[in-house]
């Protein structure tokens, strides 16, 4: 079973930041905190990882609370392009990737 | 950066046919290499790990004289499904596992058994 919870679906409208949440209450000291995404047809695209502290890279950011037990990727300026299931997965090394049913992000001109 | 390619992206076959899905890595060695399966309207589930020159360790459920897996070399895995039938229908998802960096999957193979 996946370790993470997340809303099933979310709208954005476009230009706008979409902040997709994600529930990891159980997560270990050692797993690290995965965004991928998943556009229609197509293998799932690496978005970021963090273990602790938040991340950015060109394409969104990662917040991590302190106790790590949620987190949130923020897409800065979605697109239409961005419309995709974002699936956030806890993972150590070498272990494998467990996917929840994940985001499904609209977004909207 | 790292790529997985996957061949072909996809394939309609008669029901008692079998059919070799291949999937490398282009620019780095994958000891792992993972299989999943995705049906429509649902996430990804984990079919096999693949470990190359050992053999595949199957996921509860999955059949391994059904879905055969190789992985004869540092960049290639490969998935024959056996006397496929239409509820072999879906879309198979390999990954590689490269050392301190994500998982990195392929495009995908759509697998449609008529």
């Amino acid at each position: 079973d996946a370790k993470t919870t997340q809303p099933p679906s979310m709208d954005c409208a476009e230009g706008r930041a979409a902040n997709l949440p994600c529930n990891h209450s159980t997560i270990s000291g050692n797993e690290y905190v995965y965004w991928y995404r998943q556009i229609h047809s197509q293998g799932p695209q690496y978005i970021i990882h963090g273990l602790k502290n938040n991340e950015t890279n060109e394409m969104a950011s990662l917040i991590i609370t302190e106790d790590r037990k949620s987190s949130t990727l923020i897409l800065p300026h979605a697109t239409l392009r961005d419309t995709a299931v974002y699936y956030c997965i806890v993972r150590s090394y070498g272990q494998n990737f467990v996917f929840g049913p994940g985001t499904r992000l609209s977004v909207l001109p | 950066g790292a790529v997985v390619s996957q061949h072909p992206s996809w394939v309609i076959c008669k029901s008692g046919t079998s059919v070799k899905i291949e999937c490398r890595s282009l620019d780095f060695q994958a000891t792992t290499m993972f299989w999943y399966r995705q049906f429509p309207k649902q996430s990804l589930m984990l079919m096999a790990t693949s470990n190359e020159g050992s053999k595949a360790t199957y996921e509860q459920g999955v059949e391994k004289d059904k879905f055969l897996i190789n992985h004869a070399s540092l960049t290639l895995s490969t998935l024959t499904v056996t006397s496929a039938h239409p509820e072999d229908s879906s879309f198979y998802i390999c990954s590689a596992d490269r050392s301190n960096s994500p998982l990195h999957f392929g495009n995908g193979t759509r697998l449609t058994v008529t």
